[in-house]
């Protein structure tokens, strides 16, 4: 167990409508980054929240956004989804810049766009 | 639960030998890399991390090679056990930020 919950776990939604998907960081954690791993292909970085702020971006457009509450819990939505948008959606938190060993991910969400 | 693993590069090996993962980084920039294991149905899992002024660096049966000429990574366990298998993904990127970028992963299966 890494301490990191992501809900929903599976999802379905239809093109065109728009997801929010969920994670709890673990205790103590301030930063957390959103990665969309499609079916057999490695995690690609979307965006990383620091301190309630965007942190950095990946090569992801402005449809998806997210948030980081005062908890340091967080948020990822995509709106006008895409088919292409199928995938799983992994959360990971950290303590910002203490290593990699602090890196812990969530299970995921899994999403489906029909 | 899905699996990850679809179309990947698959190393088939016995339980108890050696197995040798490899992987090839684009980015000469990156000072920083981990290895992650992936099970069906989970999210990738920590190994072993090594830094750009290091070029080996063990842990528990595992060793990470790094080589900066030709941009190579490589993850070394000793006697694979079932347990082992998995995906596993090399993954690069700066030491004081979290953003990684994976590889593309390699399918690990150990035969008993």
């Amino acid at each position: 167990e890494t301490g990191v919950t992501q809900s929903p776990t599976h999802l379905i939604k239809t093109r065109g409508q728009q997801v929010t998907l969920r994670c709890s960081s673990q205790s103590g954690h301030n930063t957390v980054s959103w990665y969309q791993q499609a079916l057999g292909q490695g995690p690609q970085f979307i965006f990383q929240y620091y301190r309630e702020e965007e942190n950095g971006r990946g090569n992801f457009p402005p449809r998806f956004s997210g948030l980081q509450f005062p908890n340091y819990s967080s948020e990822l939505n995509v709106n006008a989804l895409e088919l292409d948008d199928s995938a799983l959606y992994l959360c990971a938190s950290s303590f910002q810049g203490a290593g990699g060993n602090t890196i812990y991910f969530g299970e995921g969400s899994w999403l489906t766009v029909v | 639960g899905e699996s990850v693993g679809l179309h990947l590069p698959t190393l088939s090996v016995q339980e108890g030998d050696n197995s040798i993962i490899n992987c090839a980084y684009s980015n000469s920039a990156s000072d920083y890399f981990i290895w992650y294991k992936q099970e069906s149905g989970k999210g990738p899992q920590f190994i072993i991390d090594i830094r750009s002024n290091m070029d080996k660096r063990q842990g528990q049966r595992v060793t990470v090679l790094l080589n900066k000429t030709v941009k190579h990574l490589s993850l070394q366990i000793a006697a694979t056990q079932p347990g082992d298998s998995a995906v596993y993904f090399c993954a690069e990127g700066p030491y004081n930020f979290n953003k990684f970028y994976f590889g593309s992963g390699t399918k690990l299966n150990v035969k008993p």
